[in-house]
């Protein structure tokens, strides 16, 4: 697997934007990139993933820059209850590649 | 529609005690993951079924770890004897299919061996 590189923490204005940047430096044409949230005491809750292309869905927005070096997972307009733990996985899509290495990924604090 | 289900949410036991953990995986996913969740580890992947059948058991931390799959929509994590360093959270997680699309967890069992 590519590693990534994550800030370990950031803080966030209510109602703002929230940019969380990964470093993904080593991925491989194939690799997509995953984005997973831990709110304290819950499961990882699944967010959204990318291969080249920008996507956006209900919950946010991933910008994967040309060269795939890194991504930047966007929350359009943070609330307190996005305060959580934001995972960075780089990862294939194919029966041999099942495991989510979960990295230390970056303490989002949203402030009121 | 019902996520992933696990029980019980919480579990206290004493060294020595048999413990069992249970999943009720996402009707239709065809994989399932069994996760661990500690300070010290982070997450870790226990153990991986695909249709029922185990596919990788590397990360099963040593012979006091058994899980089974008996069905589609069940399957349990057993520690027997437990010890206080198993103390950590449990997740379950499942997939739709053999291609590692996204995994959906549950909420975990947290597990506290005295």
């Amino acid at each position: 697997d590519a590693k990534t590189t994550q800030p370990p923490s950031m803080d966030c204005a209510e109602g703002r934007a929230a940019n969380l940047p990964c470093n993904h430096s080593t991925i491989s044409g194939n690799e997509y990139v995953y984005w997973y949230r831990q709110i304290h005491s819950q499961g990882p809750q699944y967010i959204i993933h990318g291969l080249k292309n920008n996507e956006t869905n209900e919950m946010a927005s991933l910008i994967i820059t040309e060269d795939r070096k890194s991504s930047t997972l966007i929350l359009p307009h943070a609330t307190l209850r996005d305060t959580a733990v934001y995972y960075c996985i780089v990862r294939l899509r194919s029966s041999n590649d099942y495991k989510l290495s979960f990295g230390a990924g970056t303490t989002v604090t949203v402030r009121a | 529609d019902a996520g992933v289900i696990q029980s019980p949410r919480h579990e206290v036991t004493e060294m020595g005690q048999e413990v069992t953990l249970r999943c009720k995986p996402i009707s239709g996913h065809n994989s399932l993951f069994w996760y661990r969740q500690t300070m010290m580890r982070g997450l870790e992947l226990l153990i991986y079924f695909n249709n029922n059948v185990p596919i990788d058991d590397s990360g099963m931390p040593e012979d006091r770890f058994s899980a089974k799959m008996p069905n589609a929509s069940f399957s349990t994590l057993k520690i027997q004897p437990s010890e206080p360093r198993d103390s950590a959270v449990y997740f379950c997680a499942s997939a739709p299919g053999p291609n590692q699309e996204t995994q959906y967890f549950g909420p975990g069992t947290r597990l506290l061996v005295l």
